[in-house]
């Protein structure tokens, strides 16, 4: 398994505060992403980040935001959460670079938000 | 927007047959993934198919790709109960950047003992 740690893997909390989700990985990867699924809806692209402080938007990236301060840490902050935000997370890394796997994405285990 | 887009959305089987699930895409592709996942789990990466390549195999699992159509499926030859899951094609479209994946909603498969 890819050395990829999501925290907390499950967390209830209520409308309107503030959450985090942590991601570390040590494969020293350069790409990171955090998903989100839903039924009917499968994986969706929240934000992504390819290096230390360079980060993008994905498809659905409104109400979130991101951090990446070193190449193993990569934050999801939910600045406050919505029932609509309610899901399981992913993180996910990957290396373009390299030629005979960098397509590949390597997923965490998720982390199950409720939002009440 | 969803290009691959998977079918059957569901399939049952009993234990030892084969399963067969497709993935259809809109847009030329580089490469083409199939990923399985299990309940309340990570995805994990099965196979990858360039467009250049017609048919891969890894162990059980045998992989084609079809260009012309615009679709690969996934075989899975003599099912067991393991092979329980969720799968998911994901397509790297010849236009996108390096991260952009695109993913199927998935296929939902169950092996009967």
């Amino acid at each position: 398994d890819a050395g990829i740690t999501q925290s907390p893997r499950h967390k209830v909390t209520e409308t309107g505060t503030p959450v985090t989700l942590r991601c570390h990985q040590t494969e020293n990867h350069r790409y990171m992403y955090w998903y989100r699924q839903d039924p009917g809806h499968g994986l969706r692209l929240i934000h992504y980040s390819y290096g230390v402080k360079d980060t993008d938007k994905g498809e659905v990236s409104d109400g979130y935001s991101v951090s990446r301060s070193k190449t193993e840490d990569f934050l999801l902050t939910l600045e406050s959460a919505t029932s609509s935000q309610t899901s399981v997370y992913f993180c996910a890394i990957s290396d373009p670079g390299q030629p005979s796997s960098g397509n590949t994405i390597y997923f965490g285990e998720g982390s199950w938000l409720t939002v009440v | 927007s969803q290009q691959g887009e998977e079918d059957p959305q569901a399939l049952s089987i009993q234990e030892g047959e084969n399963a067969t699930m497709n993935c259809s895409y809109k847009t030329s592709i580089n490469n083409l993934q199939w990923y399985r996942q299990n309940s309340g789990r990570g995805l994990v990466h099965l196979i990858l198919i360039r467009s250049n390549e017609r048919e891969k195999h890894s162990g059980r699992l045998r992989v084609t790709l079809d260009t012309s159509k615009k679709s690969s499926s996934l075989l899975i030859t003599a099912s067991r109960a393991a092979d329980t899951a969720s799968y998911f094609c994901a397509t790297k479209r010849a236009m996108d950047s390096n991260y952009q994946l695109i993913w199927g909603a998935g296929t939902k498969l169950i092996i009967k003992p």
